[in-house]
């Protein structure tokens, strides 16, 4: 199974573009890479998945090198509410597979 | 919108004692999770079941059980509560399963043994 490497913590400032990025040097065919955001005392929320190359939606971009050995979630011009503990996860797609969560890098925004 | 219940938001048991952890989810998904969070270590996955009466080791299951009689809820146990088992706990469901589908967690449930 995929494990995943995150950094541990990251500061930037308001307005900034914010880059994670979480190597999975073993992640298999059918993995896909998922990105959840957490707030203290609360669920992790979904943010965006891929496969390959490049994902955006309203929130973020994934950006995922032909290798897929790494991935990079890009934050566009974070504020302070982006303050948050950010996942990275790599899983299997078939019925039942198992899920691994990185170790999350801890994301403070300053004004 | 999905909506994912968790029994209690904060609990405190005795050691030995047996306790249950309750989540329901409202949206008809056919996969539930049970995981645990703790300082340093991120999220890690216990149990999880793809169908009613159907259950899978996750990477920690030791010294907990799970049951699930309906497709809606998924309940975790502690056979006999240790204090190594005071943690956040993490319920989550999904329509299906794998990585592909997105998981939606509930607020999740301080369990303090003493």
């Amino acid at each position: 199974l995929a494990k995943t490497t995150q950094p541990i913590s990251m500061d930037s400032y308001e307005g900034q573009e914010v880059n994670i990025t979480c190597s999975h040097n073993n992640i298999a065919t059918n993995d896909y890479i998922t990105w959840y955001q957490q707030f203290p005392s609360q669920g992790p929320r979904f943010i965006i998945q891929g496969y390959k190359t490049k994902v955006t939606n309203e929130v973020a971009s994934l950006f995922i090198p032909a290798d897929r050995k790494s991935s990079t979630l890009s934050l566009p011009r974070v504020s302070l509410s982006d303050t948050a503990v950010y996942y990275c996860l790599v899983g299997e797609t078939y019925w039942g597979g198992k899920l691994i969560f990185g170790q999350g890098t801890e994301l403070s925004v300053k004004p | 919108d999905v909506k994912v219940t968790q029994s209690s938001r904060y609990l405190v048991k005795r050691t030995g004692e047996k306790v249950f952890l309750e989540c329901v989810q409202d949206m008809d998904h056919e996969n539930m999770f049970w995981y645990r969070q703790d300082p340093g270590l991120g999220l890690r996955l216990i149990y999880f079941s793809y169908d009613v009466k159907m259950k899978e080791k996750g990477d920690i299951p030791e010294g907990y059980s799970v049951s699930r009689e309906k497709k809606e809820r998924f309940s975790l146990i502690l056979e006999s509560a240790s204090t190594n088992q005071t943690s956040m706990y993490l319920c989550a469901s999904s329509l299906e399963g794998g990585g592909s589908y997105e998981q939606y967690f509930g607020p999740g449930t301080r369990l303090t043994v003493t």
